[in-house]
């Protein structure tokens, strides 16, 4: 079970870069890494996925270092509304399918941007 | 385009009555989740199709929970009878076939939330 750690909650300022890191000892050899940004009522939406190295898209980069054990979501220049509930994903399906609750989202880490 | 249709947004009811949430998936996406989010146990995996199939529903909290999906364009969860405890945001999503060598990334609803009086 790839179970992940996150800090609970990380304050920040306006233009800023934000870097959350995420825990995941039991990562296994499929397994990718997403990363969701959720704000108050409404579902959480996709931001990166990456499996190893380095991603970068329109709005982070996702740092993922070889052993594969933790991995890094970067902000650039963060903005109030960026304040929202960050969330680490590492997909664990066994094979042939399973246990549903092993895809748990975890707790995330509330990051508030500051003026 | 249009993204994942949840209905209805908010629902309240009395315990002892049959609660039934809907969800229309993202077009082309074939497989589809339900999630429960509460304050105390966060964002939980309850049940996942994949090609309107149900791959596995352990993350079903008790056998008064069910959720189908006749079609590729529909799904429900339906709860009977619901107890207090139940109250919870509940998210669909969807996505391309999700399997574990293709973690495609979900597609989330903006939820039901659900209040057992």
């Amino acid at each position: 079970l790839a179970k992940t750690t996150q800090p609970i909650s990380m304050d920040s300022y306006e233009g800023q870069e934000v870097n959350i890191t995420c825990s995941h000892n039991n990562i296994a050899t499929n397994d990718y890494i997403t990363w969701y940004q959720q704000f108050p009522s409404q579902g959480p939406r996709f931001i990166i996925q990456g499996y190893k190295t380095k991603v970068t898209n329109e709005v982070a980069s996702l740092f993922i270092p070889a052993d594969r054990k933790s991995s890094t979501l970067s902000l650039p220049r963060v903005s109030l509304s960026d304040t929202a509930v960050y969330y680490c994903l590492v997909g664990d399906i066994p094979e042939g399918g399973g246990s549903a609750r092993q895809l748990t989202f975890g707790s995330g880490t509330q990051l508030t941007v500051l003026p | 385009d249009a993204g994942v249709i949840q209905s209805p947004r908010h629902e309240v009811t009395e315990m002892g009555q049959e609660v039934t949430l809907r969800c229309k998936p993202i077009s082309g996406h074939n497989s589809l989740f339900w999630y429960r989010q509460t304050m105390m146990r966060g964002l939980e995996l309850l049940i996942y199709f994949n090609n309107n199939v149900p791959i596995d529903d352990s993350g079903m909290p008790e056998d008064r929970f069910s959720a189908k999906m006749p079609n590729a364009s529909f799904s429900t969860l339906k709860i009977q009878p619901s107890e207090p405890r139940d109250s919870a945001v509940y998210f669909c999503a969807s996505s391309l076939e999700y399997t574990r060598y293709s973690n495609q990334p979900q597609h989330f609803g903006d939820g039901t939330r659900l209040s057992i009086l």
